[in-house]
């Protein structure tokens, strides 16, 4: 079975500070993994993606995500943060099934 | 492309009463659609995964009689919460894949809709 663990349920920084949010997973087959944004009371946005290639992945607004198979892990980051980054943020892991396991997210907040 | 819409955004319901949720693919097939709970302030729970045509596939702990749903088309699926409580009220989730989801085919989300049962 697979498990997603975020982290630090939430992240403070300030405007163009680094972002860093962590990620875990745990699979017993080759992953795919996914981070996406969730503004309130709206769905979810795929930042971006890691299926096979290359393991680090770009995605939007700047974001990227760096695949370690010998650390498990996924950790979303961003050089500068901006106050629109401010947001709830999934990571997902999809391995071997239909189903997608969802983290339990991290709020992240952003100071001016 | 790929843009999933839910109606309504926001529902608010007698106890008792049913209510229907609609999901829709707007410019792709949906060979597949998950419907997903998200409480507050907590994560997306999969409720069920249904394909255009066939019985939907609900996740351990789910009530099939109390969350119907129904994969009608390949643009549209429903969830209807039977005889509501107040227990139920929560934020719905909906998404959708064009493609077999295990080869790494994006899911799309809707914008959800907010049901409150009083």
């Amino acid at each position: 079975a697979q498990s997603v663990t975020q982290l630090g349920s939430h992240v403070s920084v300030s405007e163009g500070a680094l972002v860093l949010l962590r990620c875990n997973y745990s699979s017993s087959v080759p992953p795919y993994l996914f981070w996406y944004v969730q503004y309130p009371n709206q769905g979810l946005q795929l930042l971006l993606k890691y299926t096979t290639g290359a393991t680090l992945v770009k995605g939007i607004n700047g974001f990227e995500a760096e695949f370690k198979k010998s650390e498990t892990s996924f950790h979303l980051t961003k050089p500068s943060a901006h106050m629109s980054d401010a947001a709830e943020y999934f990571c997902a892991v999809r391995a071997g099934g239909f189903k997608t396991i969802f983290g339990a997210g991290t709020r992240l907040f952003v100071k001016a | 492309g790929a843009v999933v819409s839910q109606h309504p955004s926001r529902v608010i319901c007698k106890s008792g009463t049913s209510v229907k949720i609609e999901c829709r693919s707007l410019d792709f097939q949906a060979t597949t659609m998950f419907w997903y709970r998200q409480f507050p302030k907590k994560s997306l729970m999969l409720m069920a995964t249904s394909n255009e045509g066939s019985k939907a596939t609900y996740e351990q702990g789910v009530e099939k009689d109390k969350f119907l749903i129904n994969h009608a088309s390949l643009t549209l699926s429903t969830l209807t919460v039977t005889s509501a409580h107040p227990e139920d009220s929560s934020f719905y989730i909906c998404s959708a894949s064009w493609g077999p989801i295990v080869s790494g085919w994006e899911q799309f989300f809707g914008p959800g809709t907010r049901l409150t049962v009083l």
